[in-house]
């Protein structure tokens, strides 16, 4: 049920664009995006929940294609500030409506 | 209040102990999930609660792991009679309700089995 995350990391110079992949073996009801700094709570950046939505928080974008059950994370021009580990949490339909299966996360370090 | 609050904040304890860690979610939030995170590992679900009905505890790993909620405020993960593999970031989070909501993470409870 755990869906599958890649790269495991990915080191960029600030200003650079990365992209972070998701996809699961499952049908989705909606897909998740969070990042986590060392030894902080992960924080909520974005919900997809129809095929082909996107959506955007600050520079940070992702799409939704539901029937590859797939989701990618477009960090553009990144900052310093980006750096974390960023984690996806798909949620499947019907009675696992609700629990929130979560990747292994891709460890983001952005350099000046 | 304003986040979702954990306590203790660190928890050192013998093998064989039993442990109790709470989460105080954020006013008005129905929903209420606790994750497990391993060192470098992913979130791993556990339970979740949602208002009066019956939690989902598909995820919880043995019978020696319980939690409670009262009502729709704190909830208590009990750990009983800990194992060294149970050390680990205990992470509570809630949201509006269930399904298709952003959860919102406490600090979470560093847990360490000696």
């Amino acid at each position: 049920q755990q869906p599958v995350q890649s790269p495991q990391a990915v080191i960029l110079r600030e200003g650079e664009d990365a992209v972070i992949n998701c996809s699961s073996s499952k049908a989705l009801y909606s897909v998740h995006w969070y990042r986590q700094k060392h030894g902080e709570a992960p924080v909520f950046l974005m919900i997809l929940l129809k095929g082909g939505e996107q959506k955007g928080h600050e520079k940070i974008s992702a799409s939704f294609n539901e029937k590859k059950q797939q989701s990618s994370l477009y960090l553009t021009a990144s900052q310093l500030s980006y750096s974390g580990t960023y984690f996806c949490g798909t949620e499947g339909r019907g009675s696992t409506l609700g629990r929130l299966y979560f990747g292994r996360g891709t460890q983001l370090t952005v350099w000046p | 209040g304003a986040g979702v609050s954990q306590s203790p904040s660190n928890k050192v304890t013998e093998k064989g102990k039993d442990v109790e860690l709470r989460c105080d979610p954020i006013s008005g939030h129905t929903a209420l999930y606790w994750y497990r995170q391993r060192l470098g590992q992913g979130l791993e679900f556990l339970i979740y609660f949602q208002g009066n009905s019956a939690p989902d505890k598909s995820g919880l790993p043995s019978d020696r792991f319980s939690a409670e909620r009262t009502g729709e405020s704190v909830s208590t993960l009990t750990i009983q009679r800990t194992q060294q593999e149970d050390s680990a970031v205990y992470l509570c989070a809630s949201s509006l309700q269930t399904g298709n909501q952003p959860q919102h993470f406490g600090d979470g409870t560093r847990l360490s089995i000696l």
